[in-house]
């Protein structure tokens, strides 16, 4: 069974970046798509981007400017850095498989982490 | 993006009722249209993908409709367990994008 597991920082200081790591366990990183996925309070899913396991990356334009994520298959982990981070970046942060082909579809997902954005 | 809405934004029914959510995209999405539930404090549970295929292990009163632009989720027999919150998603194009949740509460 895959099991992802989200870490890092709960709290992080407006214009600092924010940083999180997914390891991936009972199974292979290997050739799926692993995303970043967050959901403000009171609001919806809002999808943030994907990496390949080969290294290649989505994102969503909407913040393309302030987003990277990385991969490390030799640790089974892909992370994400988002930077300049405001008080609308505050949410609750998924990782999650998305399915190496059509159709796509987020078959597996972290529990979540909080983060919350302030001084 | 492809823009999704969701109807109705919430809804209460009983232990055993017939409930039908409604998920419309902005543009065609052919069958590319996943099904999620989401309970407090969990992550999203994939219930149908591709419009109408069932999860491995998802019970059958879950079923899903459509293609183009209109998608159904319709729960046969509501149990008490299906209490939460349903989104649709499409995977057409990315930026993938999600409908904004219908919440499910039983009477």
């Amino acid at each position: 069974q895959v099991q992802l597991q989200e870490s890092g920082p709960g709290l992080v200081k407006p214009s600092e970046t924010l940083s999180l790591t997914c390891t991936v366990s009972g199974g292979s990183i290997s050739t799926y798509y692993w995303n970043w996925i967050r959901r403000p309070p009171g609001k919806g899913l809002e999808w943030i981007g994907y990496i390949y396991y080969s290294g290649s990356t989505n994102y969503n334009p909407s913040l393309k400017s302030r987003v990277t994520i990385s991969v490390d298959t030799s640790k089974s982990q892909f992370s994400l850095k988002l930077n300049s981070v405001t008080a609308a970046d505050t949410a609750v942060y998924f990782c999650a498989r998305l399915t190496r082909a059509q159709p796509y579809y987020f078959d597996y997902w972290g529990q979540g982490t909080l983060v919350t954005v302030s001084s | 993006d492809i823009q999704m809405t969701q109807s109705p934004s919430s809804l209460s029914a009983s232990v055993g009722d017939r409930i039908t959510i409604t998920c419309r995209s902005s543009q065609s999405i052919s069958i590319y249209l996943n099904w999620y539930q989401q309970k407090p404090g969990k992550a999203p549970n994939l219930l149908i993908y591709a419009a109408s295929s069932l999860q491995s292990g998802v019970p059958s009163r879950f079923s899903g409709s459509g293609s183009g632009t209109d998608f159904t989720l319709t729960i046969s027999s509501l149990q008490p367990e299906d209490s939460a919150t349903y989104y649709c998603q499409q995977s057409y194009s990315t930026p993938f994008t999600f409908g904004p949740g219908t919440k499910v509460d039983i009477k």
